[in-house]
C-alpha cells in the first residue's frame, strides 16, 4: 500500500533562518507531487507541483522553493524565513492532478 | 489565477437542518473532488464528480458537478454533529497538471 511521510510535525523557526521540510512517498512510481500552506480555516495554497524528477512548477512568487531530486521525495526550503510564511504545510501525492489527492499529516510552521 | 470560489465560507447550524455548499469557478475542470478536513490533519476525499451534470450521492451528502463542468454542490440532508469539519472542493482545471483547492466551507453543526 502507498504511504506518505511528511516531518516534521512542527516546527519553530526564528526570523531569517532556513527552512528544510521533507516528504516521502512510499509504495508508488512517479507520482504527481504537491505543496501546499494553509491558513486557519481557510482553502489549501498550491505552492509547487511536479510531474516528475527534476521537475518543478512555481504557483506563487515567493520566498519559497521546492526541489525533487528523487522519483518520490520532494523537498520545500526557504533560505532566509519570513514572518509571512508561518502557516501549516502540506505535502501531497496522486496518480495524476485529476485522481484522489492523498496528504500527509502537515507541518505547524511558527515563524517568531 | 485560476480559483475555485466557495460559498458560503462558514456555516453553523442545528443537527437536522439541510445544508448546500457551493464551488464555482470561470474556468472548466475534468473533473472536481470533495474533502473533508480535520483540524490538524490533511483532508480526507469524499467523491469525485466527473462528467457534467451528473449527480452522485454518499449516505445524506448529494453532490453535482455542473452541465459546463465550472461548479459544483454538495447538500447534506439531516446534518448531523459528526458532518462539522472543513469541506474543500478542489480540481485540475482542463489540461493542467496542477491540483488546486477551493477556498472552503466551515461547517459546524450543534446538537
Amino acid at each position: 500500500s502507498q504511504t506518505i511521510h511528511q516531518w516534521p510535525a512542527t516546527l519553530v523557526q526564528p526570523v531569517g533562518s532556513p527552512l528544510s521540510l521533507e516528504c516521502t512517498v512510499e509504495g508508488t512510481s512517479n507520482p504527481n507531487l504537491y505543496w501546499y500552506r494553509q491558513a486557519a480555516g481557510r482553502g489549501l495554497q498550491l505552492l509547487f507541483y511536479s510531474v516528475g524528477i527534476g521537475q518543478i512548477s512555481s504557483e506563487v512568487p515567493q520566498n519559497l522553493s521546492a526541489s525533487r531530486p528523487q522519483d518520490r521525495q520532494f523537498i520545500l526550503s526557504s533560505k532566509k524565513l519570513l514572518l509571512s510564511d508561518s502557516g501549516f504545510y502540506l505535502c501531497a501525492w496522486s496518480v495524476s492532478a485529476n485522481t484522489e489527492a492523498f496528504f500527509g499529516q502537515g507541518t505547524r510552521l511558527t515563524v517568531v | 489565477t485560476q480559483l475555485l470560489e466557495q460559498s458560503p465560507q462558514f456555516l453553523s447550524i442545528q443537527e437536522g437542518e439541510n445544508l448546500t455548499v457551493y464551488c464555482n469557478s470561470s474556468s472548466v475542470f475534468s473533473s472536481l473532488q470533495w474533502y473533508r478536513q480535520e483540524p490538524g490533519e490533511g483532508p480526507v476525499l469524499l467523491v469525485t464528480v466527473v462528467t457534467g451534470g451528473e449527480v452522485k450521492k454518499l449516505k445524506r451528502l448529494t453532490f453535482q458537478f455542473g452541465d459546463a463542468r465550472k461548479d459544483s454542490s454538495l447538500h447534506i440532508t439531516a446534518a448531523q454533529p459528526g458532518d462539522t469539519g472543513l469541506y474543500l472542493c478542489a480540481g485540475a482545471p482542463y489540461n493542467t497538471d496542477k491540483l488546486i483547492f477551493g477556498t472552503g466551507t466551515r461547517l459546524q453543526v450543534f446538537p
